[in-house]
């Protein structure tokens, strides 16, 4: 399909064991951006990219979290030493310009991540 | 307190009825606003930007009181298909979304 690809779209694992969550974005969409949403919660802003840059990363929650977009298309998200706080649906979407304008953000499903 | 606040609600509404929500922002900077539509375990999809002087998209309605930091989204005739969880969204200057956690709408028959 043309959309925004995730994998896995389960993943289960241990406290403390690495994790990585792959997106594909829309071919040509140059800003990419991953969230994470928990039960009952909006999608909670994690880092934009604009290219092959993270143009703005306040919202990954501490230095276990990082992505990376180093051909300007595919992200991976890796979380090392996970904890059960970070089980959670983890999004991703892609923007073919900066969406301040047009505010349109196209998502994937999802890779639903839970730590036991 | 969180940037973008929302009435988590339910709502729970009759076909044909018309409900409104609202969303406040804390960042008076914020530049462009927005309302998205969730549907049970889907990814959002965006529903309809909001401009200052108000606009409308058939039984759709979005205002932005920039004065008081709020954002509402008023749907006229509910339909049965409405049921969703309508999540408010505010940006930067940074091109960050920020999203609130969501109203849930459930439109009963």
């Amino acid at each position: 399909g043309a959309g925004v690809s995730q994998t896995p779209s389960n993943k289960v694992t241990e406290k403390g064991k690495y994790v990585e969550l792959r997106c594909d974005p829309i071919s040509g969409h140059t800003a990419l951006y991953w969230y994470r949403q928990s039960l009952g919660q909006g999608p909670e802003f994690l880092i934009y990219f604009q290219g092959t840059g993270a143009a703005d990363d306040s919202g990954l929650p501490n230095d276990r979290f990082f992505a990376v977009r180093p051909e300007g298309s595919v992200s991976t998200l890796k979380i090392q030493r996970t904890e059960r706080g970070d089980s959670a649906v983890y999004l991703c979407a892609s923007s073919p310009e900066p969406p301040r304008r047009t505010g349109e953000l196209f998502f994937g499903e999802g890779s639903r991540l839970t730590v036991l | 307190r969180k940037e973008v606040e929302q009435d988590p609600g339910p709502f729970n509404v009759p076909e044909g009825a018309t409900v409104a929500f609202n969303c406040t922002y804390s960042n008076s900077a914020s530049q462009s606003f927005f309302w998205y539509r969730q549907d049970c375990r889907k990814e959002p999809k965006l529903l309809m930007s909001v401009y200052s002087s108000g606009n409308e998209d058939g039984r759709f309605t979005a205002q932005l009181n920039r004065a008081s930091q709020y954002i509402s989204l008023l749907i006229r005739d509910s339909k049965l298909s409405d049921s969703a969880t309508y999540l408010c969204v505010v940006t930067s200057h940074t091109d960050k979304l920020i999203f609130g956690t969501g109203t849930r709408l459930q439109v009963f028959p």
